[in-house]
């Protein structure tokens, strides 16, 4: 089956910090990869698409096929930041669906 | 634009009572996704209707269904409900398919005691 895997639940870094969460997908050959982000008290959206080769808030993330990974990273924290971040994928030959990692929190400390 | 809208946004159940959620897409959006996140299992995929149709289907057991409607609304229909139905139900909707840009709800809290 394919799979999204975020092997942190927690993430703590102090303010200033580089930021790296890290999402691991299934093997694919070309797979349709997103972080999604969820503020506190606010609706899950949509940070950045692998796709689009975008930095959104300072956030980046490289797809990596060797290692099949699609890791996010901030080089300097701010405690904004802070929120819980969902990795996840287009399943392949399924049309759209799309499926989502566990999530990992984010909290950035002063 | 309004986003997404869900209701209820609380309700509590006892076991093996029915209950139907229902969500309205962004204006525009012919796709509704559901999505169960229940604690400390993040989003687990529920179904996805584009046009009228179910598109696809998650690992859930027949008693969750639903339907979409010409207006492209949706309803999340659960028979029979169990403890372990208790959860977060988010909607989500999308202008293109097969995009993955989704534009969630703020959620349908289900308590079942």
């Amino acid at each position: 089956a394919q799979r999204v895997t975020q092997p942190e639940k927690l993430l703590s870094v102090f303010k200033g910090a580089p930021v790296e969460l890290k999402c691991n997908y299934s093997y694919s050959g070309s797979p349709e990869l997103f972080w999604y982000v969820q503020y506190s008290r606010q609706r899950l959206q949509l940070l950045l698409r692998h796709i689009s080769r975008e930095s959104i808030k300072g956030f980046t993330a490289d797809l990596n096929k060797g290692e099949t990974s699609f890791h996010l990273k901030k080089p300097f924290a701010q405690e904004e930041d802070s929120a819980m971040y969902y990795c996840a994928r287009i399943v392949d030959n399924q049309g759209g669906k799309l499926i989502f990692g566990q999530g990992t929190e984010l909290s950035v400390k002063p | 634009e309004a986003g997404v809208t869900q209701s209820p946004t609380h309700l509590i159940k006892t076991r093996g009572q029915q209950v139907t959620l229902r969500c309205s897409p962004i204006s525009g959006h012919t796709s509704v996704y559901w999505y169960q996140q229940a604690l400390g299992l993040g989003l687990q995929f529920l179904l996805w209707y584009d046009e009228g149709e179910e598109r696809n289907r998650g690992n859930f057991p027949p008693r969750f269904s639903g339907r979409q409607f010409p207006n492209y609304s949706s309803e999340l229909n659960v028979n029979a409900l169990e403890l372990e139905d208790s959860a977060l139900y988010l909607c989500a909707s999308s202008l293109l398919l097969g995009t993955g840009e989704l534009f969630f709800g703020e959620g349908s809290r289900l308590t079942v005691l």
